[in-house]
């Protein structure tokens, strides 16, 4: 199984919006509405964000949302603030009952 | 609330197992779907396993001819062994739990531990 697409790097300033994207295959992400966001800051475990392509866990901020068009899912966060700074990974349930993540990406904060 | 811990040797010599056992505690271990997760030095997340307390596992295509994940049920316990290791299996191992009902959703991490594979 190859690895979900992520762009290396985003970025954006205080009160701005970024989305971050995860391009998987008709296989995973484009055939399974389980696609989880994960966030991850220097030197500590990932914490989920969202699940099941749209849903927030209890306790993460409305800011963050998702969505899924074809093979492509996404991750908005909305009113950037800099303990937003962090990597984010996606990762979808695969057609061989196994879990597959993207290689990540660096949400700088201007 | 449920927490994760990981333990075992943090150097492991090249073809040699690394062994590493993660401890539930806060909850049991029945009911949920248990995971192995690793992370490189720099870089991204590898799913390597998952097994359910009963016994069903699967693991990642790629490592699975090297990969055993298994559970102790009386010790709240869940374990991972791989063979053969090389300098490319030095990262944090992350223990995982998974949502109920679910096998790739994972709610709950534990801090991860550093093995390093070098003589």
């Amino acid at each position: 199984q190859s690895a979900l697409t992520q762009p290396p790097s985003v970025s954006g300033s205080p009160g701005q919006s970024v989305t971050i994207s995860c391009t998987g295959t008709s296989s995973d992400v484009g055939s399974y509405n389980r696609v989880s966001w994960y966030q991850q800051p220097p030197g500590t475990a990932p914490q989920l964000m969202i699940y099941e392509v749209t849903y927030r866990p209890s306790g993460v901020p409305n800011r963050f949302s998702g969505s899924k068009s074809g093979n492509t899912a996404s991750l908005t966060i909305s009113g950037l603030q800099a303990e937003d700074e962090a990597d984010y990974y996606c990762s979808s349930y695969t057609s061989s009952n196994t879990v597959v993540f993207g290689g990540g990406t660096k949400l700088t904060v201007l | 609330q449920v927490q994760l811990q990981e333990s075992g040797p943090g150097l492991v010599k090249p073809s040699e197992t690394l062994s590493l056992t993660c401890t539930v505690s806060g909850g049991s271990i029945r009911s949920y779907y248990w995971s192995w997760i690793r992370q490189p030095p720099g870089k991204g997340l590898e799913w390597i396993g998952y097994i359910y307390y009963s016994g069903s596992t699967n693991y990642n295509p790629s490592l699975k001819s090297r990969v055993t994940v298994s559970a102790d049920t009386s010790k709240n316990q869940f374990s991972l062994k791989l063979t053969s290791v090389t300098a490319a299996d030095t990262a944090v191992y992350y223990c995982a739990r998974a949502t109920v009902v679910t096998t790739d959703t994972f709610d709950i991490w534990g801090q991860g531990t550093v093995v390093t594979v070098s003589s």
